[in-house]
């Protein structure tokens, strides 16, 4: 089984602050989604990382896939309010011809307090 | 406009009995996938079928029968029910190859008593 490994767990902090969110894994995968889902609703994807090494913007989100393809990172800078829900990565497995299988990492909760 | 609905959005039933969710999508997507996600919050993939046509199938109890009439649509049938089988169950589509995106439903809760 190809787990994924996400941490922290949890994370508290106050509108303008900083955080990295880790997503590891001893599986190759050949690409990786980072997801964010809010109470009642689905996931919905941010971004996919595809080449090792890359790096990827989205307003004040930064995504990273690790050179190996193994491990990926996602940095928020002057978190607000809206950014909390739960963030999750998903490998993406190679090999299908259909579909994709992802596997998903525990998540992440962020809460941003004002 | 909806892309993927599910229902019901919540589901309370005794154990033992069986039941349905239905997921319909209206984007066109060739693929379409049922996720578990448990009370961690963690979700994990049962089934994926591909035109109609089966391709995933993860290690999940034979109560478990996924069913697509059409492309658009994937239903989910649990026969007798178990307290485990307490959950969110998500629908999903995507256009099917492997780096696409896939749209997620609501969800349902699903609560065995």
């Amino acid at each position: 089984t190809q787990l994924l490994e996400q941490s922290p767990q949890f994370l508290s902090i106050q509108e303008g602050e900083n955080l990295t969110v880790y997503c590891n894994s001893s599986s190759v995968f050949s690409s990786l989604q980072w997801y964010r889902q809010e109470p009642g609703e689905g996931p919905v994807l941010l971004v996919t990382v595809v080449t090792g090494g890359e790096v990827k913007k989205l307003k004040r989100l930064t995504f990273q896939f690790g050179d190996a393809r193994k491990d990926s990172s996602l940095h928020i800078t002057a978190a607000q309010p809206g950014d909390t829900g739960l963030y999750l990565c998903a490998g993406v497995r190679g090999g299908e011809t259909s579909g994709s299988r992802l596997t998903f990492g525990e998540g992440t909760q962020l809460t941003v307090n004002p | 406009d909806t892309a993927v609905s599910q229902t019901p959005k919540y589901l309370v039933t005794q154990m033992g009995n069986d039941k349905s969710i239905k997921c319909e999508q209206n984007l066109g997507h060739d693929t379409m996938y049922w996720y578990k996600q448990d009370s961690k919050k963690f979700l994990k993939i049962m089934f994926s079928y591909n035109n109609k046509e089966l391709i995933i199938n993860e290690t999940v109890p034979n109560r478990f029968s996924p069913k697509s009439p059409d492309k658009a649509h994937l239903n989910l049938h649990i026969n007798s029910l178990e307290l485990g089988d307490s959950a969110v169950y998500f629908c999903a589509s995507s256009r099917g190859r492997r780096t696409d995106t896939q749209y997620f439903g609501p969800g349902t809760r699903l609560t065995v008593l």
